[in-house]
């Protein structure tokens, strides 16, 4: 079982549709988790912390669920430019390293 | 300001030959990650450094795989041999913290391609 697991999809949405993406973490001394966007051959970039008491940004929600050990991400009013793929990331305190999950691919389409 | 840079942004190598990749980090980060994507896959970490010391080379697949950053700025990570399998990208990133603890922020990564 990998450490951090995330469902492929993809998840193919009209503009405007709210989804959402969990991604389940193995590791319970887990103490930060990150939502990073990727597009296709680019680079990952930081969407967004992910705070125990939960935080939006705009059209963006993540929450974690320490006791079920997952983190999620909600997208209102989704739009063509949010079409890309969604990383989740954690980290111990121990150690500094990213580990990964494989990616939620959306594509939202017109 | 600028963002993390890397050099090449591709790369294509013959089996057995040994390729060099350049990672100039985000002016005054004091911590410097490498990470290797596959396709369809997320970033997995080969090593990371606090300035000039390699605190981690736990990710690193062979000793094959070196990194260094001599004087705390500037890394660079070489792969000796290289085989098929090492086909990927390789990503750098940095952050600003000494713990490390702060956001990482991903360069536009190098594309090896070993034929």
């Amino acid at each position: 079982r990998k450490e951090v697991e995330q469902d492929p999809g993809p998840f193919n949405v009209p503009e405007g549709a709210t989804v959402a993406f969990n991604c389940t973490y193995s590791n319970s001394a887990s103490q930060s988790f990150f939502w990073y966007r990727q597009d296709c051959r680019k680079e990952p970039k930081l969407l967004m912390s992910v705070y125990s008491s939960g935080n939006e940004d705009g059209r963006f929600t993540a929450q974690l669920n320490r006791a079920s050990q997952y983190i999620s991400l909600l997208i209102r009013d989704s739009k063509l430019s949010d079409s890309a793929t969604y990383l989740c990331a954690v980290r111990t305190d121990s150690s500094y390293k990213l580990i990964f999950g494989s990616g939620t691919r959306l594509l939202v389409r017109p | 300001g600028a963002g993390v840079s890397q050099s090449p942004r591709y790369k294509v190598a013959k089996r057995g030959q040994d390729v060099a990749l350049r990672c100039d980090p985000i002016s005054g980060h004091v911590s410097l990650f490498w990470y290797q994507q596959a396709l369809g896959q997320g970033p997995e970490f080969l090593t990371y450094f606090q300035n000039e010391a390699q605190l981690d080379k736990s990710g690193l697949p062979s000793d094959r795989f070196f990194a260094e950053r001599p004087e705390g700025s500037v890394s660079t990570l070489k792969i000796q041999r290289t085989q098929q399998e090492d086909s990927a990208v390789y990503l750098c990133a940095s952050s600003g913290g000494t713990s490390g603890g702060l956001e990482q922020f991903f360069g536009p990564g190098t594309r090896l391609t070993v034929l």
